[in-house]
């Protein structure tokens, strides 16, 4: 079946450590996008790649890294420079960017640090 | 002025009952509308797109106003299954931007 895997789905980090959240996704989508989501929160956009070799920042990118070498494969990496990282990451892709799209979230991952 | 606004709830109503929420945005750009549905703890996913001129699925009905800049979103006949946040997304030609979600739970 076709989906978005994220991984893993706990995720512990001590002070002043980088972790990387994995999403991987076989339903050939070009789009993918970061989500953070806090308790009682919305969802709110850390990066989005719009295709290959190509991303852009979100309206909260400080703290994180991503890159885009393949299409199935879309990394997000929370640096030290985080202060607040405790949170729930989704990643989710669409077919293609811009409007119209309907995106497929995977089931998350849930960032603590200790 | 938030972006996508939306009423927190809680909603708590009978099962059987039939409930309407709304979701207001304001970037008047925005050209897609969609509901999304999220369980406790789970990720969200998509439970209908909103076409300009309204669109049905099953107990489901989503409506675009475009003057006032809202969509909304009505369960007919609500089933204890349907408790759940349910989040309004709209784009333009950036991503999609999500509204706080708005809770409901169904009673038995």
């Amino acid at each position: 079946d076709g989906g978005i895997t994220q991984s893993p789905k706990y995720l512990f980090r001590k002070e002043g450590q980088n972790v990387t959240l994995s999403c991987e996704q076989n339903l050939n989508h070009d789009a993918m996008y970061w989500y953070r989501q806090d308790p009682g929160q919305g969802l709110r956009l850390i990066y989005y790649s719009q295709i290959v070799n190509d991303f852009q920042k979100g309206d909260i990118a400080e703290g994180y890294s991503v890159s885009r070498e393949k299409k199935e494969s879309f990394p997000l990496t929370v640096t030290s420079a985080q202060k607040n990282p405790t949170a729930f990451y989704l990643c989710a892709s669409s077919i293609l960017s811009g409007p119209g799209y309907g995106y497929t979230f995977g089931s998350g991952t849930r960032l603590t640090v200790v | 002025r938030k972006e996508v606004e939306q009423d927190p709830g809680p909603f708590n109503v009978p099962e059987g009952a039939t409930v309407a929420f709304n979701c207001t945005y304001s970037n008047s750009a925005s050209q897609s509308f969609f509901w999304y549905r999220q369980d406790c703890r789970k990720e969200p996913k998509l439970l209908m797109s909103v076409y300009s001129s309204g669109n049905e699925d099953g107990r489901f009905t989503a409506q675009l106003n475009r003057a006032s800049q809202y969509i909304s979103l009505l369960i007919r006949d609500s089933k204890l299954s349907d408790s759940a946040t349910y989040l309004c997304g709209t784009s333009g030609n950036t991503p999609l931007v999500f509204g706080k979600g708005t809770r409901l739970s169904v009673i038995a």
